[in-house]
């Protein structure tokens, strides 16, 4: 089992400000790279997927980065909207005999207050 | 319109009694997944699958199956259900392992 760790677990920010959080995981046999926004009551939607080294990808004022080599991924969020409000998880895919298995981490709770 | 559906959205049941979810995906995509979400633990892989007639165990199997006769259709089935069952399930979907999933609105187990 891969061990994908999220942090913070959760955050609080005042609508415009900047934030970001991390994702880490197991650097040995990387495949890929998930990132979901989640909100309350509603099912789990993709962000990006990130396979190589050194990938940026943006949708609008969300970013992410990959960082294979030390096992790590950051999810920006510029200029926060109260609608950004929900969970975001990322999950870890590895090569090898496990491969289509799919690691999510336990997500951050992202509140943005007006 | 690209969806995953599930049957039943809400289910109570009893202890022991087979049921089984339905999943379905209507975008021609090759793999297929279960997962179980329960407070505090986030989203745990039950089994997946990266092709028709292939299928393969995640993180939790036990008291689970699967089957994967047709690519559209992926059921989850539990023989004989026990209370620690009791959890949101969502199906998910995508092209390959390393595309992004298309997640499926979730069915709300209790198990009695």
């Amino acid at each position: 089992i891969l061990n994908v760790e999220q942090s913070p677990q959760s955050l609080h920010v005042q609508e415009g400000d900047s934030t970001n959080f991390t994702c880490s995981f197991p650097s040995s046999n990387f495949y890929a790279l998930h990132w979901y926004r989640w909100e309350t009551a509603k099912s789990p939607e993709a962000l990006f997927v990130m396979t190589l080294n050194g990938d940026e990808k943006k949708k609008g004022r969300i970013s992410a980065t990959l960082n294979t080599k030390e096992g790590y991924s950051y999810l920006y969020i510029k200029g926060s909207q109260p609608e950004d409000s929900a969970t975001y998880l990322c999950a870890s895919a590895d090569r090898g005999s496990t491969l289509g298995r799919l690691y999510f981490g336990r997500g951050t709770q992202l509140t943005v207050w007006p | 319109e690209a969806q995953v559906t599930q049957n039943p959205r809400y289910l109570i049941t009893v202890t022991g009694k087979k049921l089984t979810v339905t999943c379905s995906q209507n975008m021609n995509h090759e793999y297929m997944s279960w997962y179980r979400q329960d407070p505090g633990l986030g989203l745990r892989q039950i089994y997946y699958s990266m092709n028709v007639e292939v299928t393969d165990k995640g993180d939790v199997p036990e008291g689970y199956k699967v089957s994967r006769k047709e690519k559209r259709n992926f059921p989850l089935i539990l023989e004989s259900p026990s209370p620690n069952q009791t959890s949101l399930y969502f199906c998910a979907s995508s092209q390959e392992v390393y595309n992004e999933q298309f997640f499926g609105p979730g069915t709300r187990l209790t198990v009695l």
